[in-house]
């Protein structure tokens, strides 16, 4: 147990749904991000939030889009996705505000399939 | 610009054998080298990192790197491979500075230990 949850854990969904991941933290920490994990290709980090302002994010296409209401919680809201899409998204926090040299605190991920 | 090498997507090792996972990275400025596990259908968690000092770093597990600026590696090891490790494991760098925590991942090494 890491002290990050993620739900749901698997979810699958049409490219005309729409729907929510939530990730939600229970460490006191002041950082949240998303991370996509696909098949044979890296993690890609997609947007951080240091003390709920976003203050990153990695050209991510305007279907995702994130929403940090307060320091625990992060979400991650899907629409129109493409079967590209599909992929692990993982919810990672830190302790400090997202600088590089911290430790990150990953979630088991949302297994999203789009169909 | 930073980017990961991971040698090997897979290694397979017998148990109490040495394990030795290849990262070369590569980076404009000074890196962060961080590397990460991640057991079945679970988050990642930190191993060990790397941001300044000494450039032996221990870990969690047994499992230690060096940072070799000459070669620009960050090769895991263990002395003794347990069945435990076995698990996908992932070298990251950062960028140093006041970057937020945009970590870049190799592809990963999926670990296999034989009894």
């Amino acid at each position: 147990e890491t002290g990050v949850t993620q739900t749901p854990r698997h979810l699958v969904m049409g490219m005309t749904n729409k729907k929510s991941l939530k990730c939600e933290q229970h460490l006191g920490h002041n950082a949240m991000y998303w991370y996509k994990q696909s098949a044979k290709k890296p993690l890609e980090l997609m947007f951080v939030y240091s003390l709920e302002e976003r203050v990153e994010n990695n050209s991510v296409p305007s279907r995702f889009s994130p929403e940090c209401p307060n320091s625990s919680h992060l979400f991650l809201h899907l629409h129109t996705l493409q079967p590209e899409d599909s992929a692990l998204y993982l919810c990672a926090s830190s302790q400090g505000e997202g600088r590089p040299n911290e430790k990150l605190f990953f979630g088991s991920g949302t297994q999203l399939s789009v169909l | 610009a930073q980017s990961v090498t991971q040698l090997g997507s897979h290694v397979s090792v017998s148990e109490g054998a040495l394990v030795l996972l290849r990262c070369n990275y590569s980076s404009s400025v000074p890196p962060y080298l961080f590397w990460y596990v991640q057991y079945p259908n679970q988050g990642l968690q930190l191993l060990l990192k790397y941001t300044t000092g000494a450039t032996l770093v221990k870990g969690i597990n047994g499992f230690e790197a060096e940072f070799k600026k000459s070669e620009t590696s960050f090769h895991l090891t263990k002395p003794s491979a347990h069945m435990s490790d076995a698990a996908e494991y992932f070298c990251a760098v950062s960028a140093g500075g006041t970057s937020y925590g945009k970590l870049t991942f190799g592809q990963g090494t999926i670990l296999t230990v034989h009894p």
